[in-house]
């Protein structure tokens, strides 16, 4: 069984400032990693993801994110954040290749970013 | 172009109704989920198919039923409506093992 750790429930954070937002999870598995980013009173939007290779990953609007499997963590970071920014992100984990017919995302309950002015 | 939508939107019903939420996904994947996220924005699969096949069937009340017509298409009929029904429903699809692309959600409120 997969399972997703977000240990904070709300982060508040002055505009320009970084930004990091933890996961860790556990899985029997070799996993994908994934962050999703929910606006308010929209859908999910995929951020970034981790499927293989490089540990690192980063999306086109200044986050990132890096795999490290010793620590089980995917945490999500950003240099300067942006009022646009606040939203709600999840972190989820899926079983990957190895885990054929069971891709189910397993989410973490979510932090909501707020950017304070 | 819509890659995953859903209808309807907003769906507001009685106690022991009963509704269909449909999804439609023009990406050409193969699997489909269905996803609940509660009041307190909890997101957990509910079901998923692929190739319109069930492979995925989490522990949900027998009241909701899915129904995939075709790979492109997954709905949602849910049977004598609870009021902890209401939550906001979202679809999503992927090819096999690889990120999932997220509808708009469905919000559903049982009165």
């Amino acid at each position: 069984a997969q399972s997703v750790t977000q240990l904070d429930s709300q982060v508040p954070v002055f505009e320009e400032a970084p930004v990091e937002l933890r996961c860790n999870y556990s899985s029997s598995v070799s996993v994908y990693l994934f962050w999703y980013v929910q606006y308010p009173n929209q859908g999910l939007q995929l951020l970034l993801k981790y499927l293989s290779g490089s540990t690192l990953v980063k999306s086109i609007n200044g986050f990132e994110a890096e795999f490290n499997k010793s620590q089980t963590s995917f945490h999500l970071r950003k240099p300067s954040v942006h009022i646009s920014d606040t939203a709600e992100y999840f972190c989820a984990v899926s079983g990957g290749l190895s885990n054929f017919g069971n891709e189910k995302l397993t989410f973490g309950t979510g932090t909501r970013l707020t950017i304070i002015p | 172009d819509t890659a995953v939508s859903q209808t309807p939107k907003y769906l507001v019903t009685q106690m022991g109704n009963d509704k269909s939420i449909k999804c439609e996904q023009n990406l050409g994947h193969d699997t489909m989920y269905w996803y609940k996220q509660d009041s307190k924005k909890f997101l957990k699969i509910m079901f998923s198919y692929n190739n319109k096949e069930l492979i995925i069937n989490e522990t949900v009340p027998n009241r909701f039923s899915p129904k995939s017509p075709d790979k492109a298409h997954l709905n949602l009929h849910i049977n004598s409506l609870e009021l902890g029904d209401s939550a906001v429903y979202f679809c999503a699809s992927s090819q096999v093992a690889a990120e999932q692309y997220f509808g708009p959600g469905t919000r559903l409120t049982v009165t």
